[in-house]
């Protein structure tokens, strides 16, 4: 069975640029959460996808925008970069049942590096 | 708001019990959880408790939730080598999407040999 895989795995960008990054859930999962983790920190809550749709939201602004696809895949979108968006960002898909225990399945993570 | 916090090391002998502790603030927080992350991977769930149980174990990991203290620990038996690693506590505040977990900062499990 084949877990969260993410792509790309490393990339630079430097201020004011966009970037996307991809994630493929987990075979039979069909929900897709993204995370910030800073350098020294956990995790952080960006926003959620459950069919196809955004159904819930943590702290950062409109220039972070996801997409999930009708195969449960997803795509982070982030606008107009800042040095302070340089973290790894970690998707975590979840399978049908989980909504009630939370559980996440991560991904290894891509890492954005922002000059 | 909700906050979790962690010590930031912690360092034992292979074979000895680990202990890693945290504190949570919502006390409206459903589930509670523990991850692991090695070095350059994402996050491992290692196991979750419900707010309403006090004692969880499987194998040799046993959680302890004093909800009262808002307290949190992770026990691992018999530490290994292989255990080295950053544990995560994250709760599940009582609002908010069923996946919008609030993360500690880490603990860092240094197991000697």
């Amino acid at each position: 069975e084949t877990g969260v895989t993410q792509s790309p795995t490393h990339l630079i960008k430097t201020r004011g640029q966009q970037v996307t990054l991809r994630c493929s859930s987990q075979s039979g999962h069909n929900t897709v959460s993204w995370y910030q983790q800073a350098l020294g920190q956990g995790p952080q809550f960006i926003f959620q996808y459950y069919r196809e749709e955004e159904n819930g939201r943590g702290n950062f602004p409109p220039r972070f925008s996801g997409l999930q696809f009708p195969n449960y895949s997803s795509e982070l979108n982030v606008n107009a970069l800042e040095l302070d968006d340089s973290a790894l960002y970690l998707c975590a898909s979840s399978p049908p049942g989980t909504g009630r225990t939370g559980e996440l399945f991560f991904g290894e993570g891509s890492r954005l590096t922002v000059l | 708001g909700e906050d979790v916090e962690q010590s930031l090391f912690l360092s034992v002998r292979e074979g000895d019990s680990s202990v890693i502790n945290c504190t949570y603030t919502d006390s409206s927080s459903t589930y509670l959880y523990w991850y692991k992350q090695e070095p350059g991977a994402g996050l491992q769930l290692l196991t979750y408790i419900f707010s309403n149980m006090d004692m969880k174990q499987d194998q040799r990991l046993t959680v302890l939730l004093n909800k009262k203290d808002k307290h949190l620990s992770l026990r691992i038996a018999d530490t290994q080598t292989g255990d080295s690693a950053i544990y995560f506590c994250a709760e599940r505040p009582g609002g908010g999407s069923a996946r919008q977990l609030t993360f500690g900062s880490g603990t860092q499990l240094t197991v000697l040999p």
